[in-house]
């Protein structure tokens, strides 16, 4: 099947800084790229929609300025966590779709692990 | 959007099939049933999904009730492996997947 990679796998940072995580889709293009989060014990829960060369779609509740997310191309998203606190800390995947779930299903990274001290 | 009912766990033993039920009385009639599932310390994989009649795929079953208003993944014989969060999920004209609580399978040697 399809592959999706996150880098990093793993990332510890000080709070107050600004954490970049990448999503390609290795070998397929995505006409859709999502960002979820996941706390432990929890769901997954969907963070921003995002298309090639157009602006995010946030769902409700999740601040846009302090998730920063650029689909620069077909195959990579990024999402960056600007000035990371604590409660920040949580595993962050991504997904990628090449349409509707009715005829596509849809392939998931590995995950990144955040950590904010 | 309609929603799922999932029982938060269940056990199997190993080589033993498996009935993961969902529930969702709500369900329009355009929604496609989806099942994905993750594996500890993983992305969500997709498993099966279907609309009306039952479904095989390599890796699970769907059976889906007459009336749609529930539907059971099953793992015709569990392994070690199988042991995930199986999430029930609804959707039709959407890529968009919203995750219930889903149901954590527990697999016994």
């Amino acid at each position: 099947g399809a592959v999706v990679s996150q880098h990093p796998s793993w990332v510890i940072c000080k709070s107050g800084t600004s954490v970049k995580i990448e999503c390609r889709s290795l070998d397929f293009q995505a006409t859709t790229m999502f960002w979820y989060r996941q706390f432990p014990k929890q769901s997954l829960m969907l963070m921003a929609t995002s298309n090639e060369g157009s602006k995010a779609t946030y769902e409700q509740g999740v601040e846009k300025d302090k998730f920063l997310i650029n689909h620069a191309s077909l195959t990579l998203s990024t999402l960056t966590v600007t000035s990371a606190h604590p409660e920040d800390s949580s595993f962050y995947i991504c997904s990628a779709s090449t349409g509707l779930l009715i005829y596509n299903e849809q392939f998931f990274g590995p995950g990144t692990r955040l950590t904010v001290l | 959007d309609a929603k799922t009912t999932q029982p938060n766990s269940m056990e199997s033993n190993e080589e033993e099939p498996v009935h993961l039920p969902c529930n969702h009385s709500t369900i329009s009639g355009t929604d496609y049933i989806h099942w994905y599932r993750q594996l500890p310390s993983q992305g969500p994989e997709y498993v099966i999904h279907g609309l009306t009649s039952n479904v095989n795929n390599r890796m699970a079953s769907l059976a889906i009730a007459e009336d749609r208003k529930s539907s059971t993944l099953i793992l015709h014989r569990a392994t070690l492996r199988d042991a995930a969060v199986y999430y029930c999920i609804l959707g039709y004209n959407t890529d968009k997947l919203i995750f219930g609580t889903g149901t954590r399978l527990q697999v016994f040697p």
